[in-house]
């Protein structure tokens, strides 16, 4: 079972910046928090991840609360390509591990012009 | 464009058919994933390689076999599938089969059981 709860869809208006939150209460302290998207019709897509500080790069930003139990992923400025569902994963990170993503039901962000 | 091709893109088969799914990445990764999405349902990781060596099988049925023949390559043999087994099968390849890889996926093979 996924380990995050997520709101099922949201709306944005394009060019605004679209903020997805994400529950994660049971989160463990060797567990990093993982964002995909899937375009429709289209596999998913890696878009960041992080484990306690806030991360930025070209698609979006992360922000994580300081106890972890939540994050939100920040889209800038929204675009209508922008329409896709979002994955937040917990996913493990130590020895022994496997790269396996368990995905939930994701958020639907329509952006709408 | 991902790096990660899949073919065929559609197939339709019947009950009693064998056909095969072939997942090809361009990435120099190591390794490999198939997972299966169902109309209203999450994605489920199905099998897992890394270094050719099948690490993960999600409980997936014996009518389902993966092969890995290298790094570059997997396929899903299929034969006497269920109508319940029409779904989009996705393959994705990361760096390693450690944590922390991004996973790339290619554009899955939408397949329909009769």
């Amino acid at each position: 079972d996924a380990k995050t709860t997520q709101p099922p869809s949201m709306d944005c208006a394009e060019g605004r910046a679209a903020n997805l939150p994400c529950n994660h209460s049971t989160i463990s302290g060797n567990e990093y928090v993982y964002w995909y998207r899937q375009i429709h019709s289209q596999g998913p897509q890696y878009i960041i991840h992080g484990l306690k500080n806030n991360e930025t790069n070209e698609m979006a930003s992360l922000i994580i609360t300081e106890d972890r139990k939540s994050s939100t992923l920040i889209l800038p400025h929204a675009t209508l390509r922008d329409t896709a569902v979002y994955y937040c994963i917990v996913l493990p990170n130590y020895g022994g591990a496997t790269n396996k993503l368990i995905f939930g039901t994701g958020t639907l962000l329509a952006v709408q012009p | 464009e991902t790096g990660v091709t899949q073919t065929p893109r559609h197939l339709v088969m019947g009950m009693t058919n064998k056909k095969s799914l072939k997942c090809e990445q361009h990435l120099g990764h190591n390794a490999m994933y198939w997972y299966k999405q169902s109309a209203k349902k999450p994605l489920e990781l199905m099998f897992v390689y890394n270094f050719k060596e099948q690490t993960e099988n999600n409980s997936v049925p014996s009518r389902f076999s993966p092969e890995c023949p290298n790094s570059s390559h997997l396929f899903l043999h299929l034969h006497t599938l269920q109508p319940e087994d029409s779904a989009l099968y996705l393959c994705a390849s990361s760096q390693t089969g450690l944590p922390g890889n991004e996973q790339f996926f290619g554009p899955g093979t939408r397949l329909t059981v009769l």
